[in-house]
């Protein structure tokens, strides 16, 4: 079974300036998907970005960006520019590609509470 | 506008009773999802169906159950053997994949409690 650690509970980040949450996941399989989702405290999970296992080049999405290091199974989060609004749950997910045994599970890691400063 | 609907945002319930959760979407998804977060925690896979007429357990089926007997809809029945059913739940749906890995859509969530 996967497993996905999100190892910081909770980080702070000045307005304007920019932020990395860390998330490592665990597999033996070689074609998966990595996600990030956003949950304000409304509670809706708004997808942010995605990263296939075989992308060659880290996803962008605007102030989003992936870092992604196969090697160290991480798939850690930037935000760029941070703004009020950015304050939130973030959530990294993983998911098996097509034909995987465990195709369209998403497993998410813990959560990682952004409170941005002003 | 397309989206993932689910009814009601509140629901309250005396323990003892079944409780059924809504979750409609008209996005043509085949794939929807059931997801519950407890408070501070991520959320864990309940239910999920590939396609209509079929449905798979998740992680923690147990106390719950589903239906999918047309592509939009996909109730979540939570029984009164479900020990702890006081939590947040979301409901998600998601596209045939290609070849890739397949991001999912969510709506906004029914909290459940249970007295």
């Amino acid at each position: 079974a996967q497993k996905i650690t999100q190892t910081q509970p909770g980080m702070f980040v000045q307005e304007k300036e920019a932020v990395t949450l860390d998330c490592t996941y665990d597999t033996s399989d070689q074609s998966y998907g990595l996600f990030w989702y956003k949950q304000p405290s409304s509670g809706e999970m708004i997808f942010l970005i995605y990263q296939g296992s075989y992308d060659e080049q880290n996803a962008t999405e605007g102030r989003y960006s992936l870092n992604f290091q196969k090697a160290r199974k991480s798939a850690n989060l930037v935000i760029s520019a941070s703004q009020l609004g950015d304050s939130a749950m973030y959530f990294c997910g993983f998911s098996l590609a097509a034909g995987g045994t465990s195709y369209g599970k998403l497993t998410f890691g813990q959560g990682t509470i952004l409170t941005v400063h002003p | 506008d397309g989206g993932i609907t689910q009814s009601p945002k509140y629901l309250f319930r005396k323990e003892g009773q079944n409780v059924t959760l809504s979750c409609e979407q008209n996005l043509n998804h085949d794939a929807m999802y059931w997801y519950r977060q407890d408070p501070g925690q991520g959320l864990r896979l309940i239910y999920y169906s590939q396609i209509v007429n079929d449905f798979q357990k998740g992680d923690i089926a147990e106390g719950y159950s589903v239906s999918r007997e047309k592509k939009e809809s996909f109730p979540l029945t939570v029984t009164s053997a479900q020990k702890n059913p006081t939590a947040f739940y979301l409901c998600a749906s998601s596209s045939r994949s290609s070849g890739g890995a397949i991001e999912q859509y969510f709506g906004p969530g029914t909290r459940l409690t249970v007295t």
